[in-house]
């Protein structure tokens, strides 16, 4: 089955700064990768998602790369402040031949200080 | 529009008791997860729903049960609870935006269960 790794566990930046979190992923099929924010006691929330057929995908102050030769997806978010504060995480997922499902990264904690 | 919801946000078992969790969602989605969530271990899946009257195992279905008896709730069940099942739950369901193939997954609020 899919296997996706998560790196760093976890990330501290200053506010302003840019933060990058990457993910790899084992099944050449995947062809969705989402990434979720979840602040502290809080639901996973979808952020940003991008699909195999394009290669990069911005909204506003995150962007997310996908190299599918290399089987790897990064997370970008520019300008950080401190409400960027959370748990991130990357997901894979083979779309409709799955149903759906998705395989997570182990999650990456963020923190931006003031 | 409540999107999915969940039932108990909180509960406390002891070993060997049982229990039913709940998960609706009003956006009509065909399909509904359960996970759980660990520390320093993501999200896993339990068990999955393609549909009313059906359901799947995944990557973790050991210890539960579950039933889609209705297109809208999906419900978790533990029949004699362990320790080990100290965890956040996590329901989903997931739909497929116009012109696309991949699904996209929303999730609702959470339930913490602690076993003693």
């Amino acid at each position: 089955g899919e296997n996706v790794e998560q790196h760093p566990s976890t990330l501290s930046v200053q506010e302003g700064d840019s933060a990058v979190i990457k993910c790899t992923y084992s099944d050449s099929a995947s062809n969705y990768f989402p990434w979720y924010k979840q602040e502290l006691g809080k639901r996973p929330q979808l952020i940003i998602d991008i699909r195999s057929n394009v290669g990069e995908k911005k909204d506003q102050r995150i962007a997310v790369t996908l190299n599918k030769t290399a089987k790897h997806f990064s997370l970008h978010i520019t300008e950080t402040q401190p409400e960027d504060s959370a748990v991130y995480f990357c997901a894979a997922s083979t779309g409709g031949t799955s149903y759906g499902k998705l395989t997570f990264g182990q999650g990456t904690i963020l923190t931006v200080h003031p | 529009n409540a999107g999915v919801t969940q039932t108990p946000k909180f509960r406390v078992l002891k070993t060997g008791q049982s229990m039913t969790l709940l998960c609706a969602q009003d956006m009509n989605h065909e399909y509904m997860y359960w996970y759980r969530q660990d520390p320093g271990m993501g999200l896993r899946l339990i068990h999955y729903s393609v549909g009313e009257g059906t359901t799947a195992k995944g990557e973790v279905p050991d210890g539960y049960n579950v039933s889609r008896l209705k297109k809208q709730n999906f419900l978790l069940g533990l029949e004699s609870a362990a320790p080990s099942q100290t965890s956040v739950y996590f329901c989903a369901s997931s739909y497929r935006p116009p012109g696309q193939r991949t699904y996209e997954q929303y999730f609702g609020p959470g339930t913490r269960l602690t076993v003693t």
